[in-house]
């Protein structure tokens, strides 16, 4: 059973689309994240929240929107994407927001054509 | 502020090679450090970590020792192994800091034959 996942994996589509990625974990952890990784592998940090509450929104682009159904589910909806978006996208679990590590979901590759 | 500073990349050893990977890190409270592991078209995976000070973490023959004098958790190998090529992130979790990990800029290791 993998214990953080995201889909898809890929996707490949053009500018202006609107596209969402969905992430499940099911390690019982209160606390979930989204990450963006660019082609330089830098992580930023995007969202984080914690038993369905928002507690992290960095400067993202409101494009960008999360949605949190339950605390084991972390969605992610981007609309009218961009050159730009193009990037890997990680979603992440914890157990609380001050304890233990972050594991991490494959991830999924975006390309905006 | 909270921050991790990573010592860059591109590291490129013949196998056998000792590995250092140079962290370190800027807190306010009593971090906890972390090595994550990014294998090519993989997530993250956590590799070792520390929670107080003199801890040493290890796994897979990699070992961080958590050196608060020096704000330092420097990862080491003794003998890298091809199958060790991958990006490698230092990180850091600071107790109420609302949900925050911090990453630093990952360095990437590439050990050949």
């Amino acid at each position: 059973d993998t214990a953080v996942s995201q889909t898809p994996k890929y996707l490949v589509t053009q500018m202006g689309n609107d596209k969402s990625i969905k992430c499940e974990q099911n390690l019982g952890h209160d606390t979930m994240y989204w990450y963006k990784q660019d082609s330089k592998k830098f992580l930023k940090i995007m969202f984080s929240y914690n038993n369905k509450e928002l507690i992290i929104n960095e400067t993202v682009p409101n494009r960008f929107s999360p949605k949190s159904p339950d605390k084991a589910h972390l969605n992610l909806h981007i609309n009218s994407l961009e050159l730009g978006d193009s990037a890997v996208y990680f979603c992440a679990s914890r157990q609380t927001a001050n304890t233990g590590e972050l594991f991490f979901g494959e991830g999924s590759r975006l390309t905006v054509l | 502020g909270n921050s991790v500073t990573q010592m860059e990349g591109p590291v490129t050893l013949s196998e056998e090679a000792f590995l250092t990977i140079n962290c370190t890190y800027t807190a306010t409270g009593y971090p906890s450090l972390f090595w994550y592991v990014q294998y090519p078209g993989e997530g993250l995976q956590l590799l070792l970590k520390a929670t107080k000070a003199d801890d040493k973490g290890s796994n897979k023959g990699f070992e961080a020792t958590y050196r608060k004098e020096t704000t330092s958790f420097h990862l080491e190998k003794g003998s890298v192994q091809v199958s060790d090529s991958a990006v490698y992130f230092c990180a850091l979790s600071v107790p109420n800091t609302g949900n925050q990990f911090y990453f630093g800029t990952g360095t990437s290791l590439t050990v050949i034959p």
